[in-house]
């Protein structure tokens, strides 16, 4: 069974950072693009970055480039988004999801920028 | 970056209803759009990929149809377990970009 388990979410001050984990299990996490997708409170879903199976390729959407980093870790089957220069538009549940298209997503962690 | 325009935004609809939910890209995509369901409270589930093949487990009520710049997400009777949100999504080119959601409630 796939599963797809986030972590590190919480409370963070304007400006400040985070980092979110996701560990992945029930596929061969090396052979999948996964995804960073993102919902502000009341919104819709906002996709925020890719990174390609072998860590060689990212994408992200224009609004976190230069403030975030995806990374993963093939090893221990871990997905990453570091998280820097937080503002409160960026307060959302954060999602990983497998594959493009996104196959199997995570049930999200909660981000809040706040003072 | 590709616009994502879905419509209705809402709709209300009973039990056995046959519901269309349309999509469209401000450029052609392609085939490359996936539709997804989601509950409150829930993450976001897979339904269809490609414009038209069904994700593993969904079932057959569900279909979807479209290429180019026109989509539409059809459940041919709709059942208690269908309302929900229904978002639209292409993966054609970068940024990958969602529409704006379709919420099916009961009428």
């Amino acid at each position: 069974e796939v599963q797809l388990v986030e972590s590190g979410g919480g409370l963070v001050q304007p400006g400040g950072s985070l980092r979110l984990s996701c560990a992945a299990s029930g596929f061969t996490f090396s052979s999948h693009w996964m995804s960073w997708v993102r919902q502000a409170p009341g919104k819709g879903l906002e996709w925020v970055a890719n990174i390609k199976q072998d860590g060689s390729e990212k994408n992200y959407v224009g609004s976190v480039k230069g403030r975030f980093t995806i990374s993963r870790d093939n090893a221990q089957t871990s997905l990453y988004l570091q998280m820097n220069s937080l503002t409160a538009e960026d307060t959302a549940v954060y999602y990983c999801a497998r594959g493009v298209p996104l196959g199997y997503w995570g049930q999200g962690a909660l981000v809040t920028v706040s003072s | 970056d590709i616009q994502m325009t879905q419509s209705p935004s809402s709709l209300s609809a009973s039990v056995g209803d046959r519901v269309t939910i349309t999509c469209r890209a401000s450029q052609g995509i392609g085939n490359y759009l996936a539709w997804f369901q989601q509950k409150p409270g829930k993450a976001p589930k897979s339904l269809i990929y490609a414009a038209s093949s069904l994700h593993s487990g969904v079932p057959s009520r569900f279909s979807g149809s479209g290429s180019g710049t026109d989509f539409t997400l059809t459940i041919s009777s709709l059942q208690p377990e269908d309302f929900a949100t229904y978002y639209c999504q292409q993966c054609n080119s970068y940024p990958l970009t969602f529409g704006g959601g379709t919420k099916v409630e009961i009428k």
